[in-house]
């Protein structure tokens, strides 16, 4: 079966420009969360969706939103980028406790 | 702040030797897993201890839990080249639907063929 698979592997992008993230979970898993994780630091909470239905919020801004699809994958934006937040973007999805995190968008924002 | 504390930073070790991290919490979890990841990439599911568990293996890993002290400890047995990677903590806390896992910041692993 295939794992947790995220799009674009990289982006680039400049401050001020908005930014969409893709994530397909595994096949079954109707939770999908997200997670920024920043140059040296563990991963920090974004947003968790189940059932196309926000469950939890993490300590972001508003330019940060998510949404879940019918089939369960599920995209993050983020608008007016800044500089900080360039970090790697990571999904994973579960079926119960254990989350399956995918490879990861590397965003840049120059 | 929910975050967890890892302990060392940075541990560097012969192959074979035993690796031993730390990890210590501030609040009570549902449970506490960890996670290894591999330059900046994906990270992976490791192993899982409940807050009702107080030692778990799998094949090298020994993970123990004390919530009267609020910390774990992941020991990695014979440890290989292929080892070295970043081992990260993570507390699963549940509550009003939700459920987040709050990592630390991680321990650096390198193993010295």
């Amino acid at each position: 079966d295939a794992g947790v698979t995220q799009s674009p592997t990289h982006l680039i992008k400049t401050r001020g420009q908005h930014v969409t993230l893709r994530c397909s979970p595994i096949s079954g898993h109707k939770s999908v969360s997200w997670y920024q994780q920043v140059l040296g630091q563990g991963p920090q909470f974004i947003f968790q969706y189940y059932e196309k239905e926000e469950r939890g919020r993490g300590n972001f801004p508003d330019r940060f939103s998510a949404r879940q699809f019918p089939n369960y994958s599920s995209e993050l934006n983020v608008n007016a980028l800044l500089l900080g937040d360039s970090a790697l973007y990571l999904c994973a999805s579960s079926l119960s406790s254990t989350q399956y995190f995918g490879p990861g968008t590397r965003l840049t924002v120059l | 702040s929910q975050q967890g504390e890892e302990d060392p930073q940075a541990l560097s070790i012969q192959e074979g030797e035993n690796a031993t991290m730390n990890c210590s919490y501030k609040t009570s979890i549902n449970n506490l897993q960890w996670y290894r990841q591999n330059s900046g990439r994906g990270l992976v599911h490791l192993i899982l201890i409940r807050s009702n568990e107080r030692e778990k293996h799998s094949g090298r890993l020994r993970v123990t839990l004390d919530t009267s002290k609020k910390s774990s400890s992941l020991l990695i047995t014979a440890s290989r080249a292929a080892d070295t990677a970043s081992y990260f903590c993570a507390m699963a806390y549940s509550g009003a639907g939700s459920y987040q896992l709050t990592f630390g910041k991680g321990t650096k692993l390198s193993v010295i063929p």
